[in-house]
């Protein structure tokens, strides 16, 4: 079986700093992993996803994730954190074997 | 319209009440979802169907009853739920039904509260 682990609940950060999210994976084999941000009121939107090649992946409105199998974590940063990037942040992990697992969630709070 | 739709958007009803839930998805997908997220808990996989066949019942309760009479739409219909079954009700399609692997395009969702 495969989960995924995110350790904060709830980030705050001012607008203009850096943001990172942390997500860790457990799972025996490569895994596909995604992260997704959900804005009040709205479903998920996809920001990135990694599947092979390059551990460093870039996706939109800026944000950049990176896998490390040693670590087996999945982590997403942004340099610079915009008001609008106040939303709910969720890593996901999958699998040919399993169907996609979600963590619960962190809520990022973005302050003047 | 693009990408996938949901209606109704918020919907309140009681314990005895009938009421269905509808899905649309405009991207031209094969498989489609229905999850169920609660506060703080990570989202729970409810059904999956794959070119209109139900491949995924994620043991949950009878009260719930999916139905994809298409590739494009998708309906979950409510009946006696519990207040416990409040909470935001998200469809999704995908290209294919690898569960684990395919990326997964999300509606709005639909806010329940059952009272």
């Amino acid at each position: 079986a495969q989960s995924v682990t995110q350790p904060d609940i709830h980030i705050t950060v001012s607008e203009g700093a850096s943001l990172e999210l942390r997500c860790n994976y457990s799972y025996g084999a490569t895994p596909y992993l995604f992260w997704y941000v959900q804005s009040p009121g709205q479903g998920l939107q996809l920001l990135l996803k990694y599947f092979s090649g390059d551990t460093l992946v870039q996706g939109i409105k800026g944000f950049e994730a990176e896998f490390k199998r040693s670590q087996s974590s999945f982590n997403l940063r942004k340099p610079s954190v915009h008001w609008s990037d106040a939303a709910e942040y969720f890593c996901a992990v999958g699998s040919n074997d399993y169907k996609l697992s979600f963590g619960a969630g962190t809520t990022v709070t973005v302050r003047a | 319209e693009t990408g996938v739709t949901q209606t109704p958007r918020h919907l309140v009803m009681g314990m005895t009440n009938k009421k269905s839930l509808k899905c649309e998805q405009h991207l031209g997908h094969n498989a489609m979802y229905w999850y169920k997220q609660s506060a703080k808990k990570p989202l729970e996989l409810m059904f999956v169907y794959n070119f209109k066949e139900q491949t995924e019942n994620n043991s949950v309760p009878s009260r719930f009853s999916p139905e994809c009479p298409n590739s494009s739409h998708l309906f979950l219909h409510l009946h006696t739920l519990q207040p416990e079954d409040s909470a935001l009700y998200l469809c999704a399609s995908s290209q294919e039904r690898e569960l684990g692997t395919d990326t997964q395009y999300f509606g709005p969702g639909t806010r329940l509260t059952v009272l």
